[in-house]
């Protein structure tokens, strides 16, 4: 099992739709999760932490489920400008280093 | 500004011609990692420090070496490019567990 596996892409939504996003981790330890956006040939950019609890930022919503290794990511009214690819962060089978998901990639349209 | 800054920008060699890649950093933090994203791929880990404790990861080829003289500046040498070396490469600080990315290192290797 891949450390971080994220759900297959691309998403194509309409402006004003709502999305969600999954990523499984395969370590139980691990403790620091995150959403990182990167936009096309462009370096990755920190969206939000995931918190225990969940967390929400205006329109993003994060949430945690440690049962069952998995976050998410929940958008909601999309903008064309969310359209980009959507990195699920989280420690490596160590606990030493931050290892990425392939990334969801989201197509917001008009 | 920038904190994280990677030269250069854009690298150009030719197939088994050694290459460089610098990256420094402006935030004082101790951890710093070098990731390979190759077209529609995650950004994977080859190497990361935690202040001069290096860190190898299992299957990154023995072509690639890095060095860190100072909590500044980190080197990813490339010995002999083949053209699969060919990708962006990410350098990033981590503070507060959330990474700081520089603008990336693409190389094409002819």
């Amino acid at each position: 099992r891949k450390e971080v596996e994220q759900d297959p892409g691309p998403f194509n939504v309409p402006e004003g739709a709502t999305v969600a996003f999954n990523c499984t981790y395969s370590n139980s330890a691990s403790q620091s999760f995150f959403w990182y956006r990167q936009d096309c040939r462009k370096e990755p950019k920190l969206l939000m932490s995931v918190y225990s609890s969940g967390n929400e930022d205006g329109r993003f919503t994060a949430q945690l489920n440690r049962a069952s290794q998995y976050i998410s990511l929940l958008i909601r009214d999309s903008k064309l400008s969310d359209s980009a690819t959507y990195l699920c962060v989280v420690n490596n089978q160590a606990g030493t280093a931050l290892i990425f998901g392939k990334g969801t990639t989201l197509s917001v349209s008009s | 500004d920038a904190m994280v800054i990677q030269n250069p920008r854009y690298q150009v060699t030719q197939f088994g011609k050694p290459v460089t890649l610098s990256c420094s950093q402006t935030l004082n933090h101790n951890v710093m990692y070098w990731y390979q994203q190759k077209s529609s791929q995650a950004p994977k880990l080859l190497f990361h420090y935690y202040d001069k404790d290096f860190n190898n990861e299992a299957d990154t080829p023995d072509n690639f070496q890095s060095r860190r003289p100072n909590t500044s500046f980190c080197f990813l040498d490339i010995r002999s490019p083949g053209l699969g070396d060919a990708a962006m490469y990410l350098c990033a600080t981590q503070g507060a567990n959330v990474l700081t990315f520089g603008a990336g290192s693409r190389l094409t290797v002819l």
